[in-house]
């Protein structure tokens, strides 16, 4: 598709579990981002990717959070060990470039209800 | 560090009148870049507007308009003629020039209710 692809769209976890959450970005673009948007707030950064390189992860809440971009296309956010306050939307962004002034793309979110 | 403040969590306009949201930020940096956002249900961020910190003119976008006031750090958006399509959550949203990251900063968001 042309725009920023995330799945699933909604996902319900058990407390403990632990979840995946895809993102597959608009073809070319350099730069990836996730952010979390808990309900009633702005969204957050969690973290970026440049190419496949994760250049910034200071968002991440703990070291139950992890990210990769192996191959500097999709990308995928993982969860350990799911607790409540991880319920939020998950939002993946994308831009063409790096740099100062590139739009930025988001996707539609991953919404998690934990359980 | 950076701060994005939206003062309204809600506001309502009549259809086809004007409104206008409020925005402040909190940063040191001199260069950067400000941008509103629209976030309907379906929770996709969809750019309305941007703003170089370096320009003093302020941007439109057709029925969008802001007023960039950056001494007092303010960066509010008018939208004209509203109309039934505009009712979404809105974001204020700084960003730092030189982030390599481009890493975005949100504020808690204003929730635009259209009357028709």
């Amino acid at each position: 598709g042309a725009g920023v692809s995330q799945s699933p769209r909604y996902k319900v976890a058990k407390r403990g579990q632990d979840v995946a959450l895809r993102c597959d970005p608009i073809s070319g673009h350099v730069s990836l981002f996730w952010y979390q948007q808990a309900l009633g707030q702005g969204p957050e950064f969690l973290t970026y990717f440049q190419n496949e390189a994760q250049l910034d992860k200071s968002g991440l809440p703990s070291d139950r959070f992890f990210a990769e971009r192996p191959e500097g296309s999709v990308s995928t956010l993982k969860i350990q060990r799911t607790q409540q306050e991880d319920s939020a939307v998950y939002l993946c962004a994308s831009s063409p470039r790096t740099g100062f002034g590139n739009t930025i793309y988001f996707g539609e979110g991953s919404w998690l209800t934990v359980v | 560090a950076q701060t994005v403040t939206q003062s309204q969590p809600e506001m309502s306009v009549q259809e086809a009148e004007t409104v206008t949201l409020s925005c402040t930020y909190d940063t040191s940096e001199s260069d950067y870049y400000l941008f509103w956002y629209k976030q309907p249900p379906s929770r996709q961020m969809i750019l309305v507007i941007r703003q170089e910190a370096y320009k003093q003119q302020n941007a439109t976008e057709n029925r969008f308009s802001v007023n960039f006031q950056k001494a007092a750090k303010s960066f509010s958006l008018k939208i004209s003629d509203s109309q039934l399509g505009d009712a979404a959550m809105y974001f204020c949203a700084y960003r730092w020039a030189y982030n390599q990251g481009g890493k975005l900063i949100f504020g808690q968001g204003t929730e635009l209710s259209v009357k028709p």
